[in-house]
């Protein structure tokens, strides 16, 4: 299957401060970036949908001003944490398709805010 | 409103052959994929199904019917390895994939 770069694989920060995690399609042009977090025992939860070159679309509950994303070019997307704190704390996993095709997903990173 | 269901939970033996049933209702559907994820990883992809009936790979096989919104993941021959969590997804009509909660499969010796 297709390859989808996230980095990094784990980060500790303290709070206050800013994290930036970056999700990158190998082999494959991303049109569609998906943003996901995933607490310990709970399902994927959706945090945002992002188009190559325009704004990401957030779900209902996620601050966007908090969460920033950016999907800049085909191939990359990041998630800026801004101001993190420790219920932030989480697995934030990336997914990338090209058209309407099938997902694929990043190896996902284990933020901890202390 | 969109729904999928799926259980939580299911244990099984190894050697043994398992099913994972997944129920959905959607505003529209463009295919139903099953991902599998091992506990601190991210998903990864197991198959596709858009047409109804049985599609085989290997060890695992997954069946779809559109007009009973019903779809199952087969795993045969399980190994300990197969222990993770079955996601079952369903993209609807405008393309973006509706997630189940998983189903935790534990493998027991």
């Amino acid at each position: 299957g297709a390859v989808v770069s996230q980095h990094p694989s784990w980060v500790i920060c303290k709070s206050g401060t800013s994290v930036k995690i970056e999700c990158r399609s190998l082999d494959f042009q991303a049109t569609t970036m998906f943003w996901y977090r995933q607490f310990p025992k709970q399902s994927l939860m959706l945090m945002a949908t992002s188009n190559e070159g325009s704004k990401a679309t957030y779900e209902q509950g996620v601050e966007k001003d908090k969460f920033l994303i950016n999907h800049a070019s085909l191939t990359l997307s990041t998630l800026t944490v801004t101001s993190a704190h420790p219920e932030d704390s989480s697995f934030y996993i990336c997914s990338a398709r090209e058209g309407e095709r099938e997902a694929f997903f990043g190896q996902g990173t284990r933020l901890t805010v202390v | 409103g969109q729904n999928i269901d799926q259980p939580t939970e299911m244990t099984a033996t190894e050697g043994a052959i398992v099913q994972i049933n997944c129920t959905y209702q959607t505003s529209g559907f463009n295919g139903l994929f099953w991902y599998q994820q091992h506990a601190g990883e991210a998903p990864t992809f197991l198959s596709y199904n858009v047409l109804d009936g049985l599609e085989e790979k290997g060890r695992f096989s997954s069946f779809l019917s559109r007009s009973k919104g019903y779809s199952y993941l087969l795993l045969k021959e399980l190994q300990m390895k197969d222990s993770a969590s079955y996601l079952c997804a369903v993209m609807d009509s405008n393309y973006q994939l509706i997630w189940g909660a998983g189903t935790k499969l534990i493998i027991k010796p």
